[in-house]
């Protein structure tokens, strides 16, 4: 089927430190992926995306390269900051209805 | 940039009742919106897409008569939670794609709605 799991959070990190948040996905075909972010109180808004093997996905210095091989798609970035505290989903498509499957999301705090 | 204005942003009401719950896409036009429902500490389960103009497409497990969804208009659709009872309860979170644009993006999610049965 369609799936998406995420490691499970709450991720706590101090400012300027490394992030990974691990997906990976069920591999029926090549679906696009997609990482969104949800700050509090706020709506889903998108991260970053990838549709086809190989692309890398970057935006305000997230990255996520979508890998075949492995079926993940990994968020990742250098240095966090305080504002990048969320939660965190990882999404790809739904078949033909073409609507969005999500993991269970990840929360990240991160301290100053 | 897209918005989708989701309300109300939350809700309480007496078991029994009826919630209706709007969904605008505010400066797009949507052939299609998605509602989404979340329980604490999980993922966003899709419960049904709605298609402008026609019938909504239930998922598996969700029932017709219970969520009622009408996408009467381009900008608005609404989900009705019918006879509400308290394993109602959730977090109701619609999506909206803008028609104009294609390939794999477009999406644009509400703030959601808490809704708590009593």
């Amino acid at each position: 089927g369609n799936s998406v799991t995420q490691m499970e959070g709450p991720v706590t990190l101090s400012e300027e430190a490394f992030l990974t948040i691990n997906c990976t996905y069920t591999a029926t075909g090549y679906p696009s992926l997609f990482w969104y972010v949800q700050y509090p109180g706020e709506g889903l808004q998108l991260l970053l995306k990838a549709t086809k093997a190989d692309d890398k996905g970057s935006n305000k210095g997230f990255e996520a390269t979508y890998r075949k091989e492995t079926t993940s798609f990994h968020l990742e970035k250098g240095s966090v900051q305080v504002s990048d505290s969320a939660v965190y989903f990882c999404a790809r498509l739904k078949g033909g209805r073409r609507a969005l499957t999500f993991g269970s999301g990840t929360r990240l705090q991160v301290q100053p | 940039g897209a918005v989708v204005s989701q309300h109300p942003s939350w809700v309480i009401c007496k078991s029994g009742t009826s919630v209706k719950i709007e969904c605008r896409s505010l400066d797009f036009q949507a052939t299609t919106m998605f509602w989404y429902r979340q329980f604490p500490k999980q993922s966003l389960m899709l419960m049904a897409t709605s298609n402008e103009g026609s019938k909504a497409t239930y998922e598996q497990g969700v029932e017709k008569d219970k969520f009622l969804i009408n996408h009467a208009s381009l900008t608005l659709s609404t989900l009705t939670v019918t006879s509400a009872h308290p394993e109602d309860s959730s977090f109701y979170i619609c999506s909206a794609r803008d028609i104009l644009q294609g390939g794999e993006g477009g999406y644009t999610f509400g703030s959601g709605t808490r809704l708590t049965v009593v």
